[in-house]
């Protein structure tokens, strides 16, 4: 089974669309993380939630809007996409120690 | 807040060498310091932690030391192999349970040459 597992893997959309990226973990974790990874690889914390809650928000714009309906999924809607918004998004799920990480979506605007 | 650098960028070395990566960070209440590992298109996957309450792990042919006083960390990779070849990243946090942040560094693109 997988642990953490997001979807879609592959976005392509036009600029200007709104998407979503959902995120799911069976591991009974209570933290989640959205990460942004660019074409540099640098691996970017956007949003951290605990038990369903907002906890760190690292000033992403607004356009970015995680939602938690319970603490096993942690979706994120992105409203009019840019260019800039292409990356890799990473979903991850964590309790004290290691971060389990789902298997990436690509979002490329085009 | 946390922010850990990380060095260097990019890394090649022969197979068989050794290969070194080093990681510095900036809060004093950072206690985990994991070591992730990225294949290209693969998500990042943990290879090796260390708590602040010891100084070096070791597992088979990586190992982890940390100097807390001058708040820096290693990656060390023996007798390096093709497979090795990676995007690794460093981090830093706090053990803690309520959605406290991992922070990475930049990481480093490790290549082994056969």
């Amino acid at each position: 089974d997988t642990a953490v597992s997001q979807t879609p893997k592959y976005l392509v959309t036009q600029m200007g669309n709104d998407k979503s990226i959902k995120c799911e973990q069976n591991l009974g974790h209570d933290t989640m993380y959205w990460y942004k990874q660019d074409s540099k690889k640098f691996l970017k914390i956007m949003f951290s939630y605990n038990n369903k809650e907002l906890i760190i928000n690292e000033t992403v714009p607004n356009r970015f809007s995680p939602k938690s309906p319970d603490k096993a999924h942690l979706n994120l809607h992105i409203n009019s996409l840019e260019l800039g918004d292409s990356a890799v998004y990473f979903c991850a799920s964590r309790r004290g120690g290691e971060a389990f990480f789902g298997q990436g979506t690509r979002l490329t605007v085009v | 807040g946390e922010n850990v650098e990380q060095h260097p960028s990019t890394l090649s070395v022969q197979e068989g060498d050794s290969a070194v990566i080093k990681c510095t960070y900036s809060d004093s209440a950072s206690n985990y310091f994991p070591w992730y590992k990225q294949e290209l298109g693969k998500r990042p996957q943990l290879i090796i932690d260390i708590r602040s309450n010891v100084g070096e792990k070791k597992d088979q042919r990586i190992a982890v030391t940390l100097n807390k006083t001058a708040k820096h960390f290693s990656l060390h990779i023996t007798e390096t192999q093709p497979e090795d070849s990676a995007v690794y990243f460093c981090a830093a946090s706090r053990w803690v349970e309520y959605g406290n942040k991992l922070v990475f560094g930049a990481g480093t693109i490790l290549r082994v040459k056969s």
